[in-house]
């Protein structure tokens, strides 16, 4: 079985530039995430959907951020325009389920893409 | 949810049991004990769960004590491809998210 699949792996790009990244979850897996990992620090989560629906998007910096959907498969995060503060691996993960109360939340993450800003 | 403290590294040497502490003082009683791991240039990878029970699968034990205020995730036969970062997470039944701390950087030594 494939697993989440992201892409590019790398990526390097100027300041004010934008940038966009994609994430295929593992098929049949409804919630998608969106993460943000620093230099040294744990992931933190930008946005979660549930299919087609962002259902916590609290964390995403909406002034520069976005991130779709479509059709409740694959999804897209950008960068518009990119700052050098936003370099950072950028990880996506899924799960077959909703978190739900007793229930095996095991995420699955993809390998991320290493964004760097010049 | 409640904050996870876990020293900042850990040395093994291969082929003994890692031992990986965890102090969630403050855990509720309906949070349960995630443990993930991530290796270099690779996403995280889920290893186990717990709340009140000690649990086992293929790749690791998980002991918690009585009062649930600690935990210990025991890798029984370390090899060098569980040098990681290992994140103890503490989860709210039917909250959203999981937050990583910054975890525990296992050294696997031959």
């Amino acid at each position: 079985e494939a697993g989440v699949v992201q892409s590019p792996r790398y990526k390097i790009i100027e300041k004010k530039q934008p940038v966009a990244f994609w994430c295929n979850p593992i098929s049949g897996h409804n919630t998608l995430y969106w993460y943000l990992q620093n230099l040294g620090q744990g992931p933190e989560l930008l946005i979660r959907y549930e299919n087609e629906e962002a259902v916590d998007d609290s964390q995403l910096p909406k002034d520069r951020f976005s991130a779709e959907r479509l059709k409740g498969v694959d999804s897209t995060l950008k960068i518009q325009p990119a700052e050098l503060g936003d370099s950072a691996v950028y990880l996506c993960a899924s799960s077959s389920n909703p978190p739900i109360a007793g229930g095996n939340n095991e995420q699955f993450f993809g390998p991320g893409t290493r964004l760097t800003v010049l | 949810d409640a904050k996870t403290t876990q020293p900042p590294s850990m040395d093994c040497a291969e082929g003994r049991a890692a031992n990986l502490p965890c102090n969630h003082s403050t855990i509720s009683g309906n949070e349960y004990v995630y443990w993930y791991r991530q290796i270099h240039s690779q996403g995280p990878q889920y290893i186990i769960h717990g709340l009140k029970n000690n649990e086992t699968n293929e790749m690791a034990s998980l002991i918690i004590t009585e009062d649930r205020k600690s935990s210990t995730l025991i890798l029984p036969h370390a090899t060098l491809r569980d040098t990681a970062v290992y994140y103890c997470i503490s989860y709210q039944t039917g909250a959203n998210n999981l937050f990583f701390g910054t975890g525990t950087r296992l050294t696997v030594i031959p």
